[in-house]
C-alpha cells in the first residue's frame, strides 16, 4: 500500500524567508506526485505535479518541487514566501497499482508572519 | 464554468441523526471521489464513483456510510446514525476520465468541502 508522510505539521516563518516542506512516500513502483494547497476556508488547489521527465517541477505562485527517486522524496520549496502563502499544504501520491486513488500526507500548516 | 459544488457547506447534526452531503461535479465530469479530513489529519480516500456505479469503496467505513451517484442529480454521501467521531470535513472531487486520477489531460478538481459537526 502506498503512504505519504509530511515531516512538519506546523511551520512558522517571516515574509521573504525560504520555505521547504518535506514529503516522503512509500511505494516501490511508478508513482505520480502532487502538491496541493488549501487556503483558509477554500478548496484544495493543485500547486504542481510530477509524472515523468525533469525531476525539478515548477508550479504556480513561485513554488517548485524536486523528485528524488532514491530518497522517495518530493519536497516543496519556495525561495521567498509572502504573507499570502499562509495555508495548509498537502503532498499526495497516486499509482495505477493502487487504483489511481490519491493518497494524501497529513498536511503542513504554514503561517507566514508579515 | 462552475467548479465542483458541495452543499451544505456546514451541517450540524445530533447524535443518531442522518447526514446527507451532496456533490455536483464539474460539467462534463462523470467521476466523483469523496475524501474525509478529520481534525488535525490529512485527507483520507473514501469512495470513487462513476455514474450509477461504485468503482472503489475501500475507504468507506463498513457501517452507516453509503454513497451514490445516480444517473441524474448530484452524488450523495449519506451517514446514518451519526456519532461524534463523524465530525469532519468531507471533500468531493471530480474528474472527466476514468483511469488515472491525474494525467496530463485529466486533472482532478476539488470542491470547497462540507463541514459536519455532530453534537
Amino acid at each position: 500500500a502506498q503512504s505519504v508522510s509530511q515531516h512538519n505539521h506546523h511551520v512558522i516563518l517571516s515574509e521573504a524567508a525560504s520555505l521547504e516542506l518535506g514529503c516522503n512516500y512509500s511505494y516501490g513502483g511508478t508513482v505520480n506526485l502532487f502538491w496541493y494547497v488549501q487556503y483558509p476556508g477554500q478548496h484544495l488547489q493543485l500547486l504542481l505535479k510530477y509524472f515523468s521527465g525533469d525531476p525539478l517541477v515548477k508550479g504556480i505562485k513561485g513554488f517548485e518541487a524536486e523528485f528524488i527517486k532514491s530518497k522517495f522524496s518530493f519536497n516543496l520549496r519556495k525561495p521567498s514566501v509572502q504573507w499570502s502563502d499562509t495555508a495548509e499544504y498537502f503532498c499526495a501520491v497516486n499509482s495505477r497499482a493502487a487504483g489511481n486513488k490519491l493518497t494524501f500526507g497529513g498536511g503542513t500548516r504554514v503561517l507566514v508572519k508579515p | 464554468n462552475a467548479g465542483v459544488m458541495q452543499n451544505p457547506r456546514h451541517l450540524v447534526r445530533r447524535r443518531g441523526q442522518e447526514a446527507r452531503l451532496r456533490c455536483s461535479p464539474m460539467k462534463g465530469h462523470s467521476h466523483v471521489y469523496w475524501y474525509r479530513q478529520l481534525p488535525e489529519e490529512g485527507l483520507k480516500f473514501m469512495v470513487y464513483l462513476q455514474k450509477e456505479n461504485i468503482i472503489d469503496e475501500s475507504g468507506m467505513p463498513k457501517e452507516r456510510f453509503s454513497a451514490e451517484f445516480p444517473k441524474e442529480g448530484p452524488s450523495i454521501l449519506r451517514i446514518q446514525q451519526v456519532v461524534r467521531g463523524d465530525s469532519a470535513a468531507y471533500f468531493c472531487a471530480s474528474s472527466p476520465l476514468m483511469g488515472a486520477v491525474e494525467s496530463s489531460g485529466n486533472t482532478i478538481y476539488f470542491g470547497e468541502g462540507s463541514w459536519l459537526t455532530v453534537v
